[in-house]
């Protein structure tokens, strides 16, 4: 079963913060994040292993509740790079299932 | 490194033509997807493979088949090409199930 991310579409100015959120019914061995711009290829951007754990480079994190089976993508002050639509992964078994995916834009 | 790579880039298919995707990988990765991405859709895994010798089936396997005699390649097949499967198709690989996945440029299919 896919996962579900909310909100579908965001639209920011640039140096505005925004959380995108990933949610599973099962539970969930890994959760990936990646970014495509249109018309190319999906764009790893962090991986969470384990529950709890929370990762984050340059101005954009991620965290991760095994628990509640969820994941959330943190990009802060945004720039107009950080356009495009994020996708949240979840592995089990081998088995990635993707989300519909978060459409971002920035403004200037 | 080339990375990933799929050929062709674009295609397109008559009702019930067949034809085969390459993706080939020249980072020893053993495992390597095949999905299938839709307007307003993520990406939906089709077959993947663990290793040389091995596939198994993902979410929406129907209607297509592949193969792994090479640990670099990954083979996708159509046999009879439908309108319903006039989609972008993204191969990628990974070293490990829990690691980061690597995607090739994407081959543009169109089935008339």
């Amino acid at each position: 079963q896919q996962p579900v991310q909310s909100p579908q579409a965001v639209i920011l100015r640039e140096g505005e913060d925004a959380v995108i959120n990933c949610s599973s019914s099962k539970a969930l061995y890994s959760v990936h994040w990646y970014r495509q711009k249109h018309g190319e290829a999906p764009v790893f951007l962090m991986i969470l292993l384990k529950g709890g754990e929370q990762k984050g480079h340059d101005k954009i994190s991620a965290s991760f509740n095994e628990k509640k089976q969820q994941s959330s993508l943190y990009l802060t002050a945004s720039q107009l790079s950080y356009s495009g639509t994020y996708f949240c992964g979840t592995e089990r078994l081998h088995d990635m299932r993707f989300g519909a995916g978060t459409r971002l834009t920035v403004k200037p | 490194n080339a990375g990933v790579t799929q050929t062709p880039k674009f295609r397109v298919l008559k009702t019930g033509q067949s034809m085969t995707l390459l993706c080939a990988q020249d980072m020893n990765h053993e495992y390597m997807y095949w999905y299938r991405q839709d307007p307003g859709m993520g990406l939906r895994l089709i077959h993947y493979s663990v290793g040389e010798g091995t596939t198994a089936k993902g979410e929406v396997p129907d209607g297509y088949n592949v193969s792994r005699l090479k640990k670099q390649n990954f083979l996708l097949g159509l046999e009879s090409a439908a309108p319903s499967q006039t989609s972008v198709y993204f191969c990628a690989s990974s070293p490990l199930a829990t690691d980061t996945q690597y995607f090739g440029p994407g081959t543009r299919l169109t089935v008339l």
